[in-house]
């Protein structure tokens, strides 16, 4: 079964506890990205990935790092966590790169940081 | 960058009934999706649909890329289709990224 699978899926952390939320897919896509779902703001892309040792900055970056040592994999790292980092975070993933194709999401991953 | 606008922002159906949700968007597009978000923030892939006419069950999708808009329509509607539902979508390019309209909340009555 093609999957986006995220871990954890929920998180209560404290503020400066360093943190990854893991993000692995079993389709061999090329195109792996990461979103945060927060009110009144939809859904932003914080960065995106177009293969293998190759990232770039989405809207809102800040605060983030990722890594794409394999293609299967697509870490998020929060190196010192803020409350306003509190969301849910969407891995992606896509065959290809340019628009075209469905992209497929993990279940989400809430964060909440105290 | 594209805009994606939904409407109507709220839906309120009887369990039986039939929907349209309408998403329209700014720009060509080389991507247009549906989604729905349910309860436990799960997001559904409903249709992958930049152009045409899809159906899949009680759902069905059509996009006209000239006039800039995509219909979603609901048959029959059923009370685990409450949720959000997102309209999605992409210009051309390397970046993939998903533009999201701010969503239709749906709720289906007993």
């Amino acid at each position: 079964e093609a999957q986006v699978t995220q871990n954890p899926r929920y998180l209560i952390t404290v503020t400066g506890k360093k943190l990854t939320v893991t993000c692995s897919q079993n389709m061999n896509h090329e195109y792996m990205s990461w979103y945060r779902q927060d009110p009144g703001l939809g859904l932003r892309q914080i960065y995106y990935s177009m293969n293998v040792e190759v990232t770039d900055k989405g809207d809102v970056p800040e605060g983030y790092k990722v890594s794409r040592k394999e293609k299967r994999n697509f870490p998020l790292i929060l190196e010192s966590p803020s409350p306003n980092q509190t969301s849910l975070y969407f891995c992606a993933s896509k065959r290809g790169q340019g628009s075209g194709n469905t992209i497929y999401f993990g279940e989400g991953s809430w964060l909440t940081v105290v | 960058g594209i805009q994606v606008e939904q409407s109507p922002p709220d839906l309120i159906l009887q369990e039986g009934a039939n929907s349209t949700l309408r998403c329209n968007f700014s720009d060509s597009v080389n991507n247009l999706q549906w989604f729905h978000q349910n309860p436990w923030g799960q997001l559904i892939n409903l249709f992958y649909i930049p152009s045409g006419t899809k159906q899949n069950g009680r759902l069905s999708a059509t996009t006209v890329a000239t006039e800039r808009y995509s219909l979603l329509y609901i048959s029959s509607s059923q009370t685990t289709d409450s949720g959000v539902y997102f309209c999605a979508a992409a210009l051309g390019g390397a970046n993939s990224k998903l533009t999201f309209g701010k969503g239709i909340t749906l709720s289906v009555r007993p």
